[in-house]
C-alpha cells in the first residue's frame, strides 16, 4: 500500500524556469492538499481539492497552479520559478471530517537558484 | 480567525524522562479535532495523536497522551520515558467542520539527551 506518493524528492531549479511536483494517492481520498514548508515557520497551506475537479487556494497560492483530473492525481505546477519558492513542498490526503488526519507523502525539497 | 500556538521552539529532555510540549489554539467552533505530528531529521511527517473536541477522555497512544483542556484551549503533547528516537520537530495541528483544512503551528524541536 502506497499511500502518497510524490515526486521528485529533490530538484534546483534555475530562476524562471517551471517544474510540476507530482502528488498521486491510491487511498481513494477525496481530499488532497499542497502545503509548504519552511524553517520555522510551520506548514502553509497552497491548494487544495475536495473531489475531480474541483480545486481551491489556501494560504499561500501566489506563483502556483493546481489541477485535479483525477481523484488520484494532484500536481503543482510552478511557473517562473522565484528564489522565494525555494522550500520543502508536502502533498497529503485524508477523508472529510474533524476526526481525520493527513497522510502525508516523503516531501519535495526544492531549490531555486 | 484560527491559530495554533506553540510557545517552545525547542525543548531539551533527558533520557528516560518525561517531557510535556504545549499547545494552545483558537477557534470559535464547537466541533473540530487536534492532531500531533512529529517529523524526524528525515523529513516525513508522522502521525501521533488525536483528541476531538467532544471527547471527554484525553487520548493516548502508547508512550503518547495528549493533556487535553477544552477551557484553555490548550491541547499539551506529554512523551513519557523519552528515547534517543524521540528526538523530532513536533507540530501541532487543528482541523474544524467538515471540510476544514489542517492548520499548523510552527512547531517544537525536542532534543532527547543520553
Amino acid at each position: 500500500n502506497a499511500g502518497v506518493t510524490q515526486t521528485p524528492k529533490f530538484r534546483i531549479l534555475k530562476i524562471g524556469q517551471s517544474m510540476t511536483l507530482q502528488c498521486t494517492q491510491d487511498m481513494n481520498h477525496n481530499y488532497m492538499y499542497w502545503y509548504r514548508q519552511d524553517p520555522g515557520m510551520g506548514l502553509k497551506l497552497i491548494y487544495y481539492s475536495v473531489g475531480a475537479g474541483i480545486t481551491d487556494k489556501g494560504e499561500v497560492p501566489n506563483g502556483y497552479n493546481v489541477s485535479r483530473s483525477t481523484t488520484e492525481d494532484f500536481p503543482l505546477r510552478l511557473e517562473l520559478a522565484a528564489p522565494s519558492q525555494t522550500s520543502v513542498y508536502f502533498c497529503a490526503s485524508s477523508q472529510p471530517g474533524v476526526n481525520y488526519g493527513y497522510t502525508f507523502g516523503s516531501g519535495t525539497r526544492l531549490t531555486v537558484v | 480567525a484560527q491559530k495554533i500556538t506553540q510557545t517552545q521552539p525547542g525543548m531539551f529532555v533527558q533520557e528516560k524522562e518525561a517531557v510535556t510540549l504545549d499547545c494552545t489554539y483558537d477557534t470559535s467552533d464547537q466541533s473540530y479535532g487536534l492532531f500531533w505530528y512529529k517529523q524526524p531529521s528525515s523529513g516525513e511527517m508522522i502521525f501521533l495523536i488525536y483528541q476531538g473536541s467532544y471527547d471527554e477522555q484525553n487520548a493516548t497512544e502508547g508512550r503518547y497522551s495528549l493533556n487535553f483542556q477544552k477551557a484553555r484551549k490548550s491541547a499539551n503533547l506529554v512523551i513519557s520515558a523519552s528515547q534517543l528516537g524521540d528526538s523530532a520537530m513536533y507540530f501541532c495541528a487543528m482541523r474544524r467542520g467538515s471540510q476544514g483544512n489542517l492548520i499548523f503551528g510552527k512547531g517544537t524541536k525536542l532534543s532527547v539527551k543520553p
